[in-house]
């Protein structure tokens, strides 16, 4: 089993649709946990970071769940710009063991 | 936010021969960065943690007599991929986490290898 799986889309959505993409863990111990966004040949940009309590950035919300190691990303009101690859990251081991998971595609469509 | 700066951004070489990538932190000090391989469509894989002073951190499976990383200082870490062939080929990006942050990583632009 993976450390940090994803479903790896993709996702076709129309503009103003909202999506939301799953992530689970697979150690517990894990201590900080986050959303990426990848453009195609390009590096990885810094979305938002995940907390218990669940945190929202304009139309980005994220939520963890530790109970069921369980991370989510929901996107509302779909814009084209927000076409790319979301990966889901888990930092274990005090910080310095950095998961990347595979990746989910999305499509947003005019 | 940090900014980390990695170069070339592409190189295109003939195989047997040896390509240096340089990652600096630009705006802080990274006793650790990371290096990264991705192929299309796949995701990050971690090939090695460079620590500064000391010697890396290779992932398993990575050759470490092939891909030569040095951390001289606190803002420059190098990756050498030596003698060169065209399955080395791949995006190649380094990233570092600010001291003692334990929060995100922030990634160079990058260096995409073509070995002919």
């Amino acid at each position: 089993r993976k450390e940090v799986e994803q479903d790896p889309g993709p996702f076709n959505v129309p503009e103003g649709a909202t999506v939301a993409f799953n992530c689970t863990y697979s150690n517990s111990a894990s201590q900080s946990f986050f959303w990426y966004r990848q453009d195609c040949r390009k590096e990885p940009k810094l979305l938002m970071s995940v907390y218990s309590s669940g945190n929202e950035d304009g139309r980005f919300t994220a939520q963890l769940n530790r109970a069921s190691q369980y991370i989510s990303l929901l996107i509302r009101d779909s814009k084209l710009s927000d076409s790319a690859t979301y990966l889901c990251v888990v930092n274990n081991t005090g910080g310095f063991k950095t998961i990347f998971g595979a990746g989910t595609r999305l499509f947003v469509k005019a | 936010g940090a900014v980390v700066s990695q170069h070339p951004s592409w190189v295109i070489c003939k195989s047997g021969t040896s390509v240096k990538i340089e990652c600096r932190s630009l705006d802080f000090q990274a006793t650790t960065m990371f290096w990264y391989r991705q192929f299309p469509k796949q995701s990050l894989m971690l090939m090695a943690t460079s620590n500064e002073g000391s010697k890396a951190t290779y992932e398993q499976g990575v050759e470490k007599d092939k891909f030569l990383i040095n951390h001289a200082s606190l803002t420059l870490s190098t990756l050498t991929v030596t003698s060169a062939h065209p399955e080395d080929s791949s995006f190649y990006i380094c990233s570092a986490r600010t001291t003692g942050d334990l929060g995100g990583l922030f990634f160079g632009s990058g260096t995409q290898l073509s070995v002919l």
